[in-house]
């Protein structure tokens, strides 16, 4: 069974600096996705980024970012100049046949 | 991007009955929907896996008997807790399966009293 591992549960970063988020998984498969999913107050899944296993770019939306690195099964998600609005629950997933979620990291903006 | 919506949106029943939740995939058609529960402060957590016009395939530990799943179209799965207990109180999130991705619905808060 995939598993996905974040180690930090809370994390925290001053408005305007840079934050990674760390997430490990382990599969034996060779064909599946990763995702970053925010999660804020009102509980709604937001998807942040999305990166194809096959791929080796790093994928990037805007500010976020993310270090995958598919021999380790790493997959960190790096948000650089933060804001307010950054604050949430995160949550790293993988999916191949389904969706399974990391236990989530509690980001706090500090202004 | 896609959408899924969830009915209700929150809900308080008292125990013993049996409450059912709707989720629909609005724009495009899903051939595979997910159920997942979610404790407070905790993460998502998959129940089923629903399949359109065939039973659902339950997560170890869900009790099949009281999650019914039905999935009757490509853009409806249903979600019911029979003989509702306190213990199932939660947040309950429906999630359609897209080429790339899944979308998620908005959740149903279940209170049971």
């Amino acid at each position: 069974a995939q598993t996905v591992t974040q180690s930090q549960p809370e994390m925290s970063v001053q408005e305007a600096e840079t934050v990674t988020l760390s997430c490990t998984y382990d599969t034996s498969e060779s064909d599946y996705y990763l995702f970053w999913y925010k999660q804020p107050p009102s509980r709604q899944m937001i998807l942040v980024i999305r990166q194809e296993a096959y791929k080796q770019q790093n994928a990037t939306e805007n500010r976020f970012s993310v270090n995958f690195q598919k021999a380790a099964k790493s997959f960190s998600l790096k948000i650089s100049d933060s804001q307010l609005g950054d604050a949430a629950m995160y949550f790293c997933a993988y999916r191949s046949a389904d969706m399974r979620f990391g236990a989530g990291t509690r980001l706090t903006v500090k202004p | 991007g896609a959408v899924v919506s969830q009915h209700p949106s929150w809900v308080i029943c008292k125990s013993g009955t049996s409450v059912k939740i709707e989720c629909r995939s609005l724009d495009f058609q899903a051939t595979t929907m997910f159920w997942y529960r979610q404790f407070p402060k905790q993460s998502l957590m998959l129940m089923a896996t629903s399949n359109e016009g065939s039973k659902a395939t339950y997560e170890q530990g869900v009790e099949k008997d009281k999650f019914l799943i039905n999935h009757a179209s490509l853009t409806l799965s249903t979600l019911t807790v029979t003989s509702a207990h306190p213990e199932d109180s939660s947040f309950y999130i429906c999630s359609a399966s897209g080429e790339r991705t899944q979308y998620f619905g908005p959740g149903t808060r279940l209170l049971v009293l």
